[in-house]
């Protein structure tokens, strides 16, 4: 069945260290992938997007994914974490035109 | 900019009575408007996809009901009935077209609805 997992339900980091959120797809083709971002008490919003093309794909806020078709994975990165990053993390991934299938999140703190 | 306006914002709904939603598309470049929930563990989950007006679908998920209506090219509308369980509907838009691009979605504010 096609899936988005994202198995970390909680992470938690260290102001100024490195991040990766793990998510991982299935899916029969090739897929066009999404990580989005929920701040507290707010709307969703596009961290950044992938299609077919260079695997690392750089986003806002200095966020950057990865592709891998070998791993059927899109792990998102970031090289020093803010306290401003505390949210949620979606991964999502478009199966049908103008559908979008998420990932269950991934709930980022930020520890001082 | 803001793509979409949701109204309203947040609504308490007595078990048993049902509430309208609606969705106000501010850029014509985006006519694909959607309809996604959020359960109260943060689950995202989509519900329908309507393009044209007077488009319509019904869906029954576990906690409510759903009926949603294209009213115009600018206007999507989603009625929530025997709703036993608190939710966030989230209106979207995306733009006509293929690829990532145009599987991009905008998401509006959001209606949060509780259970009274």
């Amino acid at each position: 069945a096609q899936s988005v997992t994202q198995p970390d339900a909680r992470v938690t980091v260290s102001e100024g260290a490195s991040l990766q959120l793990r998510c991982k797809y299935s899916y029969f083709g090739t897929p066009y992938l999404f990580w989005y971002v929920q701040y507290p008490r707010q709307g969703l919003q596009l961290l950044l997007k992938y299609y077919p093309g260079d695997p690392v794909v750089q986003g806002v806020n200095g966020f950057e994914a990865e592709f891998s078709k070998s791993n059927s994975s899109f792990h998102l990165r970031k090289a020093s974490v803010h306290w401003s990053d505390w949210a949620v993390y979606f991964c999502a991934v478009s199966l049908h035109y103008n559908v979008l299938y998420f990932g269950s999140g991934t709930k980022l703190t930020v520890e001082p | 900019v803001t793509l979409l306006e949701q109204n309203p914002r947040w609504r308490l709904v007595p078990r048993g009575q049902a509430v309208n939603l609606r969705c106000i598309l501010k850029n014509s470049q985006y006519p694909w408007m959607s309809w996604y929930q959020q359960d109260l563990q943060k689950q995202l989950q989509w519900l329908f996809t309507l393009r044209s007006p007077g488009d319509k679908e019904v869906k029954s998920l576990p906690g409510a009901d759903y009926l949603a209506t294209r009213v115009t090219d600018t206007e999507l509308r989603l009625q929530v009935a025997n709703m036993s369980q608190g939710r966030t509907l989230y209106c979207t838009c995306s733009a006509e077209g293929l690829g990532a691009n145009y599987a991009e979605q905008f998401f509006g504010p959001g209606t949060r609805l509780t259970v009274l």
